[in-house]
This record gives C-alpha cells, sequence and structure tokens, in this order.
C-alpha cells in the first residue's frame, strides 16, 4: 500500500464510450502524475499537475482529458479511444518539484479498448 | 533526447544464482533511481544514487552509478523467487525537475 489508490483496477471499453480514471493519493503530495505503460515499451509520461496546475502536457491525443480538481485527486477522462490505446495506466505522487524526491505510485488501470 | 537503455531485457534464472542489470544512456543525468515493479502493482522505488561512483546497498541488491553519471547497475546475490519482477531504471530530466526518463526495464524472473 503505497498511499495512492487508482479506480478501476481494470476497465474494458468500446471505442465510442466515454469512462474516467481516478487516482487519489493520501499523502500530502503536492504533484500528480499520469503515466502509461505499454508492452515492452518505457513509461510513457503524460500528464503532470502541481499544486492543481498542469505543468507537464507530454503531445497526448485531446482523447485523453485530465483533470485535477484538488491536490489529492487526478482524474484522466477518456473518450473515443483507439485500440492502440490499450495500456496500464499508472498515477504517481510526489512531494514537491525536486528532482530527487520519490514518487510514489499507484497499482493502475488496466484499460482495454476494444 | 535523453534515452535510458537497460539491458538484458529479460533474464531467467535459478534460485541462488547472481545477476546484473544495466542501465546506459549517452546523457548526464544528476540522480538515477531503481524502482521494482511486481505483477498487477505500480513501481516501488528501491534506491536513488546521486554522486558519481556511488554505491548503495539494500541486502542482497547491490546499486552502482556510474563515475561519469551517465549509468547505473543493479547486482543481485543469491537471487531468490521473491526477486521476480519487472526493473526499471530512471533519471531526472534535465529540462524539467518533474520528469522522470524510464529505460524499457528489465524482466527477471527466478525459478525456485
Amino acid at each position: 500500500e503505497t498511499g495512492v489508490t487508482q479506480t478501476p483496477r481494470h476497465l474494458v471499453m468500446g471505442m465510442t464510450n466515454k469512462k474516467s480514471l481516478k487516482c487519489e493519493q493520501h499523502l500530502g503530495h503536492n504533484a500528480m502524475y499520469w503515466y502509461k505503460q505499454s508492452a515492452k515499451k518505457p513509461l510513457e509520461l503524460m500528464f503532470v499537475y502541481s499544486l492543481e496546475e498542469r505543468v507537464e502536457n507530454n503531445s497526448v491525443p485531446s482523447r485523453f482529458s485530465p483533470e485535477c480538481p484538488n491536490s489529492s485527486h487526478l482524474f484522466l477522462h477518456l473518450h473515443t479511444l483507439q485500440p492502440e490505446d490499450s495500456a496500464l495506466y499508472l498515477c504517481a505522487s510526489k512531494a514537491s518539484g525536486g528532482s530527487t524526491d520519490t514518487q510514489y505510485f499507484g497499482p493502475g488501470t488496466r484499460l482495454t479498448v476494444l | 533526447t535523453q534515452l535510458l537503455e537497460q539491458s538484458p531485457q529479460f533474464l531467467s534464472i535459478q534460485e541462488g544464482e547472481n545477476l546484473t542489470v544495466y542501465c546506459n544512456s549517452s546523457s548526464v543525468f544528476s540522480s538515477l533511481q531503481w524502482y521494482r515493479q511486481e505483477p498487477g502493482e505500480g513501481p516501488v522505488l528501491l534506491v536513488t544514487v546521486v554522486t558519481g561512483g556511488e554505491v548503495k546497498k539494500l541486502k542482497r541488491l547491490t546499486f552502482q552509478f556510474g563515475d561519469a553519471r551517465k549509468d547505473s547497475s543493479l547486482h543481485i546475490t543469491a537471487a531468490q523467487p521473491g526477486d521476480t519482477g519487472l526493473y526499471l531504471c530512471a533519471g531526472d530530466g534535465m529540462d524539467s525537475s518533474y520528469k522522470l526518463i524510464f529505460g524499457s526495464g528489465t524482466r527477471l524472473l527466478v525459478r525456485p
């Protein structure tokens, strides 16, 4: 238990569906992250929020839409996804912007797009 | 562009054997981290190395940061089935203190 929870743990959706992934951290951290983990590829950073402001957006398609309503919660809204978007989506949090601060990861949401 | 290459990609060994995993780059990193990820879980930090030539030990795991801070290695002595997992190295992104650049990982299987 890392203090970062993600729901749902598994999600199967069609290409026309709209769904949302949720992440919650109970560590009092100020920065939150979304990563995509595909087979045989390095973890890909998608978005970073610091104090509820988006500070990184790594050229992610607009069919992925993040939302950070407060420093404890992070959402990833999904719509009109493609089969190649199937992957493990990981949320992480960090105390601050310091480069050596530890990132704490949630267990991930395994997404399958049919 | 900063890239981290890990080798080998896959490793299957017998319990009790020793192994070394490598993480290499042409870029300099001010720090490198090693994570282990088990099936169904997110990565968990094992260690952070920050000084060139630094060696850190965590029980049977020995981590080394290269003198030039471009590479790192993880050595496991007398591997056990509980060491099975995906080992990831990650370096700080030079253009952002928020970013970590991850390697593609080494998948280790330790057979009883």
